[in-house]
């Protein structure tokens, strides 16, 4: 089956621009979706099919996909940006929609 | 504005099924556009797809649990149900219901309906 593999966690300061990562076997020509979760929450789509954000996403949000990584930047990270993300897509081969482990992002 | 809601008991015993349903509310379940769907969480992970139906009734589930997994839809309630056989601890988990897209993101969920396993 398609594995997604992320980073456990991100420290970013405020302010500065946090780069989250998913990794998988030529994910640069799947459609990757982003979601963010708080704690106690149900996830909030943030980015979708790459690189589009859904109404009411801030631009600050941004989305990439090439090669092998795809990437969730966050530019000008603000202290309730602090959740976890995660990564996914449909993985054609096995009919079967996959996620990311999770990365914490953490808010210094 | 969209909202889904989940509904079921809160503590099923190990070997039984569990049984939640998903209410759709300021909208239908009819749209040829989109799929509905369950994820669970465990207490402490990551998120994990367990299947999605149509309005139609076309399915597709997460090959490792589709033994165990049946997904049905009701367009008259504008709800969508989950079953799970055989149940053990390693089902205990908040379980999400969602609307899936044409790109197969899912865009709008419910609160999540925490399910325990324990006799």
């Amino acid at each position: 089956s398609y594995v997604l593999t992320q980073p456990p966690s991100v420290s970013v300061a405020p302010g500065q621009t946090a780069r989250i990562t998913c990794g998988g076997n030529n994910i640069g020509i799947k459609s990757v979706h982003w979601y963010q979760q708080k704690p106690g929450q149900a996830p909030v789509l943030v980015v979708y099919d790459d690189r589009d954000r859904p109404s009411g996403i801030p631009e600050r949000f941004s989305g990439s996909n090439s090669g092998n990584t795809a990437t969730l930047t966050i530019s000008r990270v603000e202290a309730g940006d602090e959740a976890d993300y995660y990564c996914q897509v449909w993985d054609s081969s096995s009919d079967c929609l996959v996620f990311g482990g999770g990365t914490k992002l953490t808010v210094l | 504005q969209l909202q889904l809601q989940g509904s079921g008991p809160g503590l099923v015993k190990p070997s039984e099924t569990l049984s939640l349903t998903c209410t759709v509310s300021g909208g239908s379940v009819s749209s040829s556009h989109y799929y509905w769907g369950w994820i669970r969480q465990p207490p402490g992970k990551g998120l994990e797809w367990i299947g999605s139906i149509s309005y139609s009734g076309s399915t597709y589930y997460n090959p490792s649990l589709k033994s165990r997994v049946t997904i049905s839809v009701d367009t008259s309630r504008d709800q969508f149900s989950l079953q799970l056989s055989s149940v053990t601890a390693a089902d205990t988990a908040v379980y999400f219901c969602a609307r899936r897209t044409d790109l197969l993101s899912f865009d709008y969920w419910g609160q999540g309906t925490l399910v325990t396993v324990s006799s």
